[in-house]
């Protein structure tokens, strides 16, 4: 079956450590994105990627870094400038231009907590 | 710029009783709206979208929204709520000058009660 895959499903962080969250899809779609997703705030795009080797800037990207060297895997980085990292982070992807009826779809989300 | 918004952060019906969760919109030209709904720790799943074409649009598990164009709204709704409907819904507009960019609306957690 097509889909997302999240991993991990729980992940810890130390202060001044580095985090990556894992999400590879199979639905040979284009564009991948990555939210977070905080109680009672909707969900926030972090990064967004159109291509491979190629991203953008979110609305909240500062503290986060990602990378698109493949078209199936989108990682992102929590880096210790993240301050507030704790929360819900979910990947999803859609199909490009061509295809601007479909909707996201969406990985099973890791939740992000500090120890 | 793009926008949704649901104006209620959570709606309470009875189980067997119709439901109606509400989404407005603001875009410039003809808006591709979609809902979604979400379970505990899990993503969103995709439930129904209006692209263009009739104004009743019906989705998965028996939900159907409405788009009303000159209310700019898309409600969500089901004539009979079951418990296993308890759940975070969101509607979403698709970005039609960047088709990559999707604007969520911070989402209503639906309680349906036996």
């Amino acid at each position: 079956d097509g889909g997302i895959t999240q991993s991990p499903k729980y992940l810890f962080r130390k202060e001044g450590q580095n985090v990556t969250l894992s999400c590879e899809q199979n639905l040979n779609h284009d564009a991948m994105y990555w939210y977070r997703q905080d109680p009672g705030q909707g969900l926030r795009l972090i990064y967004y990627s159109q291509i491979v080797n190629d991203f953008q800037k979110g609305d909240i990207a500062e503290g986060y870094s990602v990378s698109r060297e493949k078209k199936e895997s989108f990682p992102l980085t929590v880096t210790s400038a993240q301050k507030n990292p704790t929360a819900f982070y979910l990947c999803a992807s859609s199909g490009q231009t061509g295809a601007s009826n479909q909707p996201q779809h969406f990985g099973d989300g890791t939740r992000l907590s500090i120890l | 710029a793009q926008s949704v918004a649901q104006p209620e952060d959570q709606v309470n019906v009875a189980e067997g009783n119709p439901l109606t969760v509400k989404c407005t919109y603001s875009v410039s030209g003809n808006p591709y709206l979609f809902w979604y709904v979400q379970y505990p720790n899990r993503g969103l799943q995709f439930l129904l979208k209006y692209i263009t074409g009739d104004n009743l649009v019906k989705g998965s598990y028996g939900f159907e929204a409405e788009f009303n164009k000159s209310q700019t709204s898309f409600h969500l709704k089901k004539p009979s709520a079951l418990v296993s409907d308890s759940a975070l819904y969101f509607c979403a507009v698709r970005d039609i000058r960047n088709f990559n960019k999707f604007y969520f609306g911070s989402g209503t957690k639906l309680n349906v009660k036996p």
